[in-house]
């Protein structure tokens, strides 16, 4: 299932600086988009979201970027902070046919050094 | 602040084995789900329910797999007979309604079939 892409598996920047987190995605049905941090032992934890209608969301230091006729979104971490250090997991949703259904990506582990 | 949880955190079990994943999603959601991760791959949509009933299911989710809310707060996966391949991490998810895919994940059940 590659729907949803993750191409780079790790992501290493200092701290302070921007972490820029990416995923690409193939169903032209998805509308909904989101991002989960994940730390080890625990479960997914939502940190943001755009719909379709939208090509950026902001919260904070975190911002979400969609290139809808590039089928392309993008995490933007700035200032990138030690504890930002998790997996990071791009989802997809296509709420219209498959209701709340996540399609998840492969997860690009960040890692911000001190 | 509310949170999904589930137990046991590792069940090992034996080949052909019956398990029972628990699950308490936050109490005032109304959509349930359970996703798997097993190791080195991908977040997998497992199955939604609502409303005391399966409202989707991926290919994933078939005969041996079960879910129930058998009372007003627990939330349960039964794999009847388990194969070495269903070894994962099994995650349980909430959302308060359809439409919003922000789904709570639980901590995680990690399966091990021997």
């Amino acid at each position: 299932d590659q729907q949803v892409k993750q191409n780079s598996p790790s992501l290493s920047v200092q701290e302070g600086r921007i972490s820029i987190l990416n995923c690409d995605y193939t169903n032209s049905m998805f509308d909904y988009f989101l991002w989960y941090k994940k730390y080890p032992a625990e479960g997914p934890t939502f940190l943001i979201s755009i719909s379709s209608i939208k090509d950026k969301n902001e919260d904070g230091r975190f911002t979400v970027f969609l290139n809808k006729s590039a089928k392309h979104l993008s995490l933007h971490i700035v200032p990138s902070q030690p504890g930002d250090s998790a997996v990071y997991f791009c989802a997809a949703s296509a709420l219209e046919t498959s209701g709340s259904r996540l399609t998840f990506g492969e997860g690009t582990q960040l890692t911000v050094n001190p | 602040e509310p949170e999904v949880t589930q137990t046991p955190s590792h069940q090992v079990t034996q080949m052909g084995q019956e398990v029972i994943l628990r699950c308490v999603p936050i109490s005032n959601h109304l959509y349930f789900y359970w996703y798997r991760q097993i190791l080195g791959q991908k977040v997998e949509f497992l199955v939604s329910f609502y409303n005391n009933e399966i409202s989707e299911k991926s290919e994933i989710f078939d005969d041996q797999f079960s879910v129930e809310r058998p009372d007003g707060s627990n939330f349960t996966l039964k794999i009847r007979s388990t194969k070495l391949e269903d070894s994962a991490m099994y995650f349980c998810a909430s959302s308060y309604r359809t439409g919003i895919p922000e789904a709570f994940f639980g901590q995680g059940t990690r399966l091990t079939v021997v």
